[in-house]
């Protein structure tokens, strides 16, 4: 069964740079499929952030482009996002999720809640 | 302000039938398949319904989903107090971007 599980800190500063991981078991992320990180602002809905194809490829949400980058490791089985220059408005809880081209994200992580505060 | 539109809420009784619609454009329900997700309060968003109207394995059949040209539809009938939670429907764009409906809260009167 593919597992997903997010990790990092759970407060960032203002104008600080937010990172998370995503460890991934069950499944070997060098094989194929992206993997994507989705948040949910308190009370809101969802905004896929963005993608990245096991092969490096990337592919990001237009409105954060200019602040996100997603990595991935291939010899530790995860993938990461970097999200810069933070304001209130990025405290979300973020997820991370397994898709196929042009298919739904079918595993999700638990998600992880980024307070973004001083 | 999401790409997707949904209603921002709906309701039923116990044993209707309820829809939820999602409305998007030609660059992506238009020209791609989509999903529905259900995410019961507290937790991560689980997959209902793929590729228009694919349920997938453990996802009882009451749950069933359309799509006609630029919208699509979730519906649920036999309508359980367990159903209560967020639906959310997406879809793939041109760009291979993602895009979300703003979500439907379901409420079982």
């Amino acid at each position: 069964q593919v597992q997903l599980q997010e990790s990092g800190p759970g407060l960032v500063k203002p104008s600080e740079t937010l990172s998370l991981t995503c460890a991934v078991s069950g499944y070997s992320i060098s094989s194929s499929y992206y993997w994507g990180w989705i948040r949910q602002p308190p009370g809101k809905g969802l905004e896929w952030i963005g993608n990245i194809y096991h092969s490096g490829n990337t592919n990001y949400n237009p409105s954060l482009k200019s602040r996100v980058t997603i990595s991935i490791d291939t010899s530790q089985n995860q993938f990461s996002l970097n999200l810069s220059s933070v304001t209130a408005a990025d405290t979300a809880v973020y997820y991370c999720a397994r898709s196929r081209s042009y298919l739904p994200f079918d595993f999700w992580g638990q998600g992880t809640l980024v307070t973004v505060s001083s | 302000q999401s790409v997707l539109t949904q209603p921002p809420s709906a309701s039923g009784t116990p044993g209707q039938r309820v829809t939820i619609s999602c409305s998007g454009s030609s660059s992506n329900i238009g020209r791609n398949t989509v999903n529905w997700y259900q995410q019961l309060p507290g937790t991560a968003p689980k997959l209902l319904i793929y590729s228009n109207d694919q349920r997938p394995s453990g996802v009882p059949d009451r749950f069933s989903g359309s799509k006609s040209g630029t919208s699509a539809s979730l519906a649920i009938s036999g309508l359980q107090s367990g159903d209560e939670a967020d639906y959310y429907c997406a879809a793939w764009d041109d760009s291979r971007n993602v895009v979300f409906g703003g979500g439907t809260k379901l409420t079982v009167l």
